[in-house]
């Protein structure tokens, strides 16, 4: 089973609120990723990172910013959480490019 | 860009029945992986394919990758209800290194 932590599970904030998601790994990838998915629907890019202070956007814009200051910690970060912000949030890692992703298991944001 | 379409978007299957997902990529692809993900949890990696017209078994699933390289299916025979969620394919293009492309993904049911 792989090694990469997501906290919160859950989460439920009203509008505004400054929120931080929290994913950690312990495989020493340097590799990560988080993807955006609203429910039964596809996985979007959101942002990733090759490696310690390298970040980069992906396909699908988001508001979200994230840092790499460690290799094992990739937080994403919500400055004025909106509604709009809804869904469930997806981290993930992998040792080399192409191979296969180690998803945690998300976080559920829930704005009001 | 690289786009990757996955068809059937639901399948509805009796118990015991077989059925077949399809992946196809408007690109060349350097490898293709597939994933679950069981309702309510996270994408778990099922297998790679990374040579032309390469076929992988896991038990009662077979997948395969066409000779070109732009297209794959994933075949489950005599279906169960521990099959039910939903079948990602993720392709990754021959020049872009560090992110997979997903599909839309197929959401199994099954009927008992």
């Amino acid at each position: 089973e792989a090694d990469i932590y997501q906290t919160p599970r859950y989460l439920v904030i009203g509008t505004g609120k400054k929120i931080t998601l929290e994913c950690s790994q312990t495989m020493g990838h340097d590799k990560m990723y988080w993807y955006q998915q609203d429910p039964g629907m596809e996985l979007h890019l959101i942002h990733y990172s090759y490696g310690v202070n390298s970040t980069e956007k992906g396909d699908l814009s988001s508001e979200s910013t994230v840092s790499r200051i460690r290799t094992e910690h990739f937080p994403l970060t919500l400055e004025s959480a909106r509604p709009s912000h809804t869904s469930q949030y997806l981290c993930a890692s992998s040792a080399e490019p192409g191979s296969p992703l180690h998803f945690g298991n998300g976080t559920r944001l829930t704005v009001t | 860009g690289q786009q990757v379409m996955q068809i059937p978007q639901y399948q509805h299957v009796q118990e015991g029945e077989d059925f077949t997902t399809y992946c196809n990529s408007s690109t060349t692809l350097s490898n293709i992986q597939w994933y679950k993900q069981r309702p309510g949890g996270h994408p778990v990696f099922l297998i790679q394919l990374v040579k032309s017209g390469e076929v992988k078994k896991q038990k009662r699933l077979t997948f395969q990758f066409g000779e070109a390289k732009k297209n794959s299916s994933l075949h489950i025979t005599a279906t169960q209800t521990t099959d039910v969620g939903t079948y990602f394919c993720a392709g990754l293009g021959l020049y872009n290194d560090y992110k997979l492309s997903f599909g839309a993904g197929t959401t199994v049911t099954v009927r008992a």
